[in-house]
């Protein structure tokens, strides 16, 4: 099973619209859950923490954690052009000092 | 605002060819890592570095590769022997704090072995 788990998509979504990207994990004892942007031929930049279950919101990014269903996910309101690019799941692996990346979930926002 | 550099952007070099990837992170950062991502895969981790000794290493960080730190600022990726399966971009990242998802990544280096 893979440690950390997100539908590639792509996901197509219109401007202005919630754009909604989900990931599953596996380790059952991890307790740090990330979000990161990577633009076509860039590096992955942070955009959200989580670390309690519930909802964590930071302007228009909300991100949501799960921890019995083993389940985040990250939501986008008034989707921007600017949004367009591969959202990257990343976890902590619990015990070991790595962060675990999903294969990410191209997002393209239509104007 | 404070950014993790790394040289060369684009390197090509012959199969069996010995890489050095360079890297500076930011200067206040003590935790460094290096991932690799072939293109159109996912961010994989190969290697975390903290107070001069590999923290963790993945399978993927074999005999073939190594990091130094040789002075206060760089931080090296060497890969000895490279085959054409080392093609990637390579990225290294450093963050404040050890076990933290919160790195700072560079614009990376790709790596092109024929």
């Amino acid at each position: 099973q893979k440690e950390v788990e997100q539908n590639s998509g792509p996901l197509s979504v219109p401007e202005g619209a919630i754009a909604s990207l989900n990931c599953t994990y596996s380790d059952r004892v991890s307790q740090s859950f990330f979000w990161y942007r990577q633009y076509s031929g860039k590096s992955p930049e942070l955009i959200m923490s989580i670390y309690s279950n519930g909802d964590k919101e930071d302007g228009r990014f909300t991100a949501q954690l799960n921890k019995a269903s083993q389940y985040v996910s990250l939501l986008i309101r008034d989707s921007q052009p600017s949004d367009s690019a591969t959202y990257l799941c990343a976890v902590i692996i619990q015990g070991a000092q790595k962060l675990v990346f999903g294969q990410g979930t191209r997002l393209t926002i239509n104007p | 605002e404070p950014e993790v550099t790394q040289t060369p952007s684009h390197q090509v070099t012959q199969m069996g060819q010995e890489v050095i990837l360079r890297c500076v992170p930011i200067s206040n950062h003590l935790y460094f890592y290096w991932y690799r991502q072939i293109l159109g895969q996912k961010v994989e981790f190969l290697v975390s570095f903290y107070n001069n000794e590999i923290s963790e290493k993945s399978e993927i960080f074999d005999d073939q590769f190594s990091v130094e730190r040789p002075d206060g600022s760089n931080f090296t990726l060497k890969i000895r022997s490279t085959k054409l399966e080392d093609s990637a971009m390579y990225f290294c990242a450093s963050s404040v704090l050890a076990a933290t998802g919160e790195l700072f990544f560079g614009e990376g280096s790709r790596l092109t072995v024929l």
